[in-house]
């Protein structure tokens, strides 16, 4: 399972656009990109998955970079609701489906 | 949508005493289902994968004996704490797999345990 690094903390301001960069330079050719929304005791939560380039949901865009060594999570016009923890997340879909979660971004909306 | 519930939410029990946890998949079947342990302000560390019809699979450092894991059937996976201890007081939560081959995973609640 390829290692990923992600800022620890991140502050930002209701409607602003919040990115979150995540680096996993190993990650291999079957490997896809999977982040994951946290709140405060509770599970996690799918947000998006990719590949390459960009994905698009009603929740947030992933962009991928050619090379994709790193991806970035984007969160348009945020609220305070949006305050959580990410995980961002790299593994192969054909395996055994094991997920290993790293530190995560943890994500603070201030009014 | 898949939805994955777990019961309790959360229990308080006396140190010594077992606690049982449950894993169901409401609207799918799940044969593999996975639990987590959640300390505060720490990411989620994977206690073990649990197989239907056969044994689960412990991750390095976790005691099997210590933390018993049944899949009974396609929907439900239970953890046991046995002989529970301060130190396992902490937040368990499940998953499984939506689509077998993906890594999108529908997340239990989770049950804090808290152990006196």
């Amino acid at each position: 399972l390829a290692k990923t690094t992600q800022p620890i903390s991140m502050d930002s301001y209701e409607g602003q656009e919040v990115n979150i960069t995540c680096s996993h330079n190993n990650i291999a050719t079957n490997d896809y990109i999977t982040w994951y929304q946290q709140f405060p005791s509770q599970g996690p939560r799918f947000i998006i998955q990719g590949y390459k380039t960009k994905v698009t949901n009603e929740v947030a865009s992933l962009f991928i970079p050619a090379d994709r060594k790193s991806s970035t999570l984007s969160l348009p016009r945020v609220s305070l609701s949006d305050t959580a923890v990410y995980y961002c997340l790299v593994g192969d879909r054909g395996r055994d489906d094991k997920i290993i979660f790293g530190k995560g971004t943890r994500l603070h909306i201030l009014p | 949508g898949a939805v994955v519930s777990q019961h309790p939410s959360w229990v308080i029990c006396k140190s010594g005493t077992s606690v049982k946890i449950e894993c169901r998949s409401l609207d799918f079947q799940a044969t593999t289902m996975f639990w987590y342990r959640q300390f505060p302000k720490q990411s989620l560390m994977l206690m073990a994968t649990s197989n239907e019809g056969s044994k689960a699979t412990y991750e390095q450092g976790v005691e099997k004996d210590k933390f018993l894991i049944n899949h009974a059937s396609l929907t439900l996976s239970t953890l046991t704490v046995t002989s529970a201890h301060p130190e396992d007081s902490s937040f368990y939560i499940c998953s499984a797999p939506r689509v077998y081959g993906t890594d999108t995973q529908y997340f239990g609640p989770g049950t804090r345990l808290t152990v006196l």
